[in-house]
């Protein structure tokens, strides 16, 4: 099983500041690798696929970089609605998920 | 629009088994596979299998091989994944959601989430 490493675990920022979150493998998953954002009390929602695709009606400041094993999704002016956990999610070799996430308010 | 609409809340006994429905609409039920993804109290997400609703073939992830079953229902736009052997370690929220249109196995439209509960 591919085991999907995130740091840091909590990520403490202010609105407007830019944040980066990693996401390590443990062993390559080329590029099948996305990122999904997630609410207290809600659902997952994708923002990020194969790397660095953002999906259906993200925002700019949300991107995606990365291959092999490596990965960052960059947001790179905070929002007061992008305070929440983030996960990332592989596909190349079974399904996992990484740990997540917390970017909180500073 | 597309919507994807679980079923309420369950309370089980160790032992028993569970079934989730969850009811696609907004866009053509057969063209997108659909997902099981299950959150423990306060942990990370756990991929528990695909189904693909236009053929009925199903992929499980192996930790619940022998343990899950899910089926669908064309007639009504429902898929169902039903957990037997539950155990409280099972207590989660469970999310059906759909896989995205050229990349199945990425999710775009996620359920509500359904609470299940294992306790004596």
């Amino acid at each position: 099983e591919i085991v999907l490493t995130q740091s840091p675990a909590t990520l403490s920022l202010s609105p407007g500041e830019r944040a980066t979150l990693s996401c390590r493998a443990s062993q390559s998953v080329i590029t099948y690798l996305a990122w999904y954002q997630q609410k207290p009390g809600q659902a997952p929602s994708l923002l990020i696929y194969d790397a660095s695709n953002r999906a259906t009606g993200i925002p700019a400041r949300f991107s995606g970089s990365g291959s092999g094993t490596d990965f960052t999704l960059t947001i790179s002016s905070l929002e007061p609605e992008d305070f929440a956990v983030y996960y990332c999610q592989q596909r190349s070799h079974g399904l996992t998920f990484g740990g997540g996430t917390k970017v909180e308010i500073k | 629009q597309v919507q994807v609409v679980q079923s309420g809340a369950e309370v089980k006994k160790p032992g028993a088994s569970v079934k989730v429905s969850c009811k696609a609409s907004g866009y053509t039920f057969s063209s997108y596979y659909l997902h099981w993804v299950r959150q423990a109290p306060g942990q990370g997400l756990e991929w528990i299998g695909i189904n693909n609703p236009g053929g009925g073939s199903t992929s499980y992830a192996q930790k619940f091989q022998g343990r899950v079953t899910m089926t669908r229902d064309t007639s009504t736009s429902t898929v169902y994944m039903e957990l037997s052997s539950l155990r409280s370690e099972d207590t989660a929220v469970y999310y059906c959601a759909r896989g995205l249109s050229d990349y199945v196995y990425y999710f775009d439209f996620w359920g509500q989430g359904t609470q299940v509960t294992v306790s004596s």
